[in-house]
């Protein structure tokens, strides 16, 4: 059983439009990152959100934590080639200093 | 501030040889992981250090796997010896200490043949 949910899986838009990506658990996290990794590279930290109901946005890009601390998302406005990738979530249990990954959003948009 | 440093960058193996992957952690961070990626996968935990200390290696085949963080500093994934399921990409991650964002390296991908 996968302790960190994403979905969807794969998601191919077109340039300019709109989309959101989950992230769900049953467990608990004391805090949750946000990272986008490209082909041939590390995965690079876009954000850390620690507290139930947060949101926080990079530009675009709009991140929440939900009130229980158990999911997030990730929404893009107006999306652009330049954010394809892939989009991976990380929580640290409460109570654990263990960060652990979903398998993540391939995500591609089409100019 | 240099990143994260992994050698090499990639590794072209015969089965049953050894082969050995390293890191070098951000200046000051005391929390080093070793993660495996299988293409199109989230990275999963090998191991995590705490300075020299392996605090989690749950999840390290150790029969044919080891690591060492030798001073708290640099560190070393040993695989001895390789099968062909072990080709992936190995990535080094710090951070400040446990629980604190993770920064990554640009990973080693290893091909077992």
């Amino acid at each position: 059983t996968q302790l960190l949910e994403q979905s969807p899986q794969f998601l191919s838009i077109q340039e300019g439009e709109n989309l959101t990506v989950y992230c769900n658990s049953s467990s608990v996290f004391s805090s949750l990152q946000w990272y986008r990794q490209e082909p041939g590279e590390g995965p690079v930290l876009l954000v850390t959100v620690v507290t139930g109901g947060e949101v926080k946005k990079l530009k675009r890009l709009t991140f929440q934590f939900g009130d229980a601390r158990k999911d997030s998302s990730l929404h893009i406005t107006a999306a652009q080639p330049g954010d394809t990738g892939l989009y991976l979530c990380a929580g640290v249990q409460a109570g654990s200093y263990q960060l652990t990954f979903g398998k993540g959003t391939k995500l591609s948009v089409i100019p | 501030e240099a990143g994260v440093v992994q050698s090499p960058r990639y590794k072209i193996i015969e089965k049953k040889q050894p082969v050995a992957f390293w890191c070098n952690p951000i200046s000051g961070h005391n929390t080093l992981y070793w993660y495996l990626q299988n293409l199109g996968q989230g990275p999963e935990l090998l191991i995590r250090y705490e300075n020299e200390e392996a605090v989690d290696d749950s999840q390290l085949p150790k029969d044919r796997f080891s690591a060492e963080r030798l001073k708290g500093v640099d560190s070393t994934l040993k695989i001895q010896p390789a099968e062909l399921g072990d080709s992936a990409v190995y990535l080094c991650a710090s951070s400040l200490g446990q629980g604190n964002e993770a920064f990554f390296g640009q990973g080693t991908r290893l091909t077992v043949v």
